[in-house]
């Protein structure tokens, strides 16, 4: 098992666009969360997915979308970007139910 | 609402000396406590929790609820202990409660 993935690595794109990141969760596990990592700060939760639904929600614009699929592998996505929105983002899975949240690599994105 | 404070951003100390990285939280009910930490080059990865009592790598870490702290202690460090330390609380095991909230971590530099 691979664990958590991202795709991709890293990302490029610049003020006004939009973009997806990519994340699938490890083997078992049901519920993906995200989490936007601003440099020099720690891990900040955007949302939550299970069973297809978004379930909670942090405190971010509604610019930040996301999407479940039936294999539990999850979408973010951003539009309109702003300079602000460079950041490391990081999927994590767990099981519903289950005590510990597992970490993707992390896809950094940069807005210039 | 729920927040984690890490009052220092880095800790510098010889090998053999003993680490204490500091952690406060507020939360109105009964949190769960968590240390995550990033080794260079690494995801970021469960340490330890509090409801686990365990002891990991040398690690432990007690929750006070008097003073809503969960600081991390290791009596004598090593070198392989650098790397970035962050504490985390979430409201509850699964649901909707499940979300992490993070401190802004510490670096732990531990020198020969």
């Amino acid at each position: 098992d691979a664990g958590v993935t991202q795709s991709p690595t890293h990302l490029i794109k610049t003020r006004g666009q939009q973009v997806t990141l990519r994340c699938s969760p490890k083997s078992g596990h049901d519920t993906v969360s995200w989490y936007q990592q601003a440099l020099g700060q720690g891990p900040q939760f955007i949302f939550q997915y299970y069973e297809e639904e978004e379930r909670q929600r942090g405190n971010f614009p509604d610019r930040f979308s996301g999407h479940q699929f039936p294999n539990y592998s999850s979408e973010l996505n951003v539009n309109a970007l702003l300079l602000g929105d460079s950041a490391l983002y990081l999927c994590a899975s767990s099981l519903e139910w289950g005590n510990e949240q597992f970490f993707g690599p992390g896809t950094r994105l940069t807005v210039l | 609402a729920q927040r984690v404070t890490q009052p220092e951003k880095l800790l510098s100390v010889f090998k053999g000396a003993p680490v204490e990285l500091k952690c406060n939280y507020s939360y109105s009910g009964s949190p769960e406590l968590f240390w995550y930490v990033q080794y260079s080059r690494q995801r970021l990865q469960l340490l330890l929790r509090h409801i686990s009592r365990e002891s990991i790598k040398g690690f432990t870490a007690d929750l006070n609820k008097g003073e809503t702290s969960f600081h991390l202690k290791k009596p004598f460090a090593q070198e392989e202990d650098s790397a970035m330390y962050y504490c985390a609380l979430r409201g509850g095991r699964g649901g909707a409660n499940s979300k992490l909230t993070f401190g802004k971590g510490i670096t732990l530099s531990v020198r020969p």
